[in-house]
């Protein structure tokens, strides 16, 4: 059974950063791209960056490019998602997701989500 | 990276079909045969309910199916069940290499 299960989340100030993982179990990590998605309180879904089964290909929302990096350790089955500089509007939920089979055949399998709030 | 349009509420009645539209552009919706639709319940994580355009996921009942004409996407729901009203996003992957949601639209059960 896929499992994704996030971590990390919590309330930091402006500026600070901040580290989210996702442990991931049930298939082959290496094998699939994966990705985060987050979501304001209220709002609808944001894609915030994608990153290949072996690491060497990423991409990312022009709102985050720069400040957040995303990174995976197939060795541990985790992914990372490192946030810089972090402002207020990035309070959100923040989601890891799989694809179904292929990168870009949606998202089948999620985490539960965790709660990253940027208040001071 | 402008998200996809989404209208912001759509309504129906039990037993009847509702059509979500999700505009785009021809770099994105226009551009691939990557369009997904999500269900998203409150406080719940989003559930893949189409994909590549109009594949649907094992265990996703047939009254959803997916469709695209041109730089426009469509989720139709047939058979309206109290259990559909949800949020629906829809998603495409773009030229740029990334994705992109549409804003959101609520679907109310009457």
């Amino acid at each position: 059974e896929v499992q994704l299960l996030e971590s990390g989340g919590g309330l930091v100030q402006p500026g600070e950063s901040l580290r989210v993982s996702c442990a991931a179990s049930g298939f082959s990590f290496s094998s699939y791209a994966m990705s985060w998605v987050r979501q304001a309180p209220g709002k609808g879904l944001e894609w915030v960056s994608t990153i290949s089964g072996s690491g060497g290909s990423t991409n990312y929302a022009d709102s985050v490019r720069g400040r957040f990096t995303i990174s995976r350790d197939n060795s541990k089955n985790t992914l990372y998602v490192r946030l810089n500089s972090l402002r207020a509007e990035d309070t959100a939920v923040y989601y890891c997701a799989r694809p179904f089979y292929h990168d870009n055949s949606g998202y089948y399998w999620w985490g539960q989500g965790t709660l990253v709030t940027v208040s001071s | 990276q402008s998200a996809l349009t989404q209208p912001a509420s759509v309504s129906g009645s039990p037993g009847q079909s509702i059509t979500i539209s999700c505009t785009g552009t021809s770099s994105d919706v226009g551009a691939y045969n990557f369009v997904s639709w999500y269900q998203q319940h409150p406080g719940k994580a989003p559930k893949l309910m189409i994909y590549e355009v109009s594949n649907r996921p094992s265990g996703v009942s047939n009254r959803f199916s997916g469709s695209k004409s041109g730089n426009t996407a469509s989720l139709t729901i047939s058979g309206l069940q109290a259990e559909d009203e949800a949020d629906y996003y829809c998603s495409s992957y773009t030229s740029s290499s990334t994705r992109v949601f549409g804003g959101g639209t609520k679907l109310t059960v009457l």
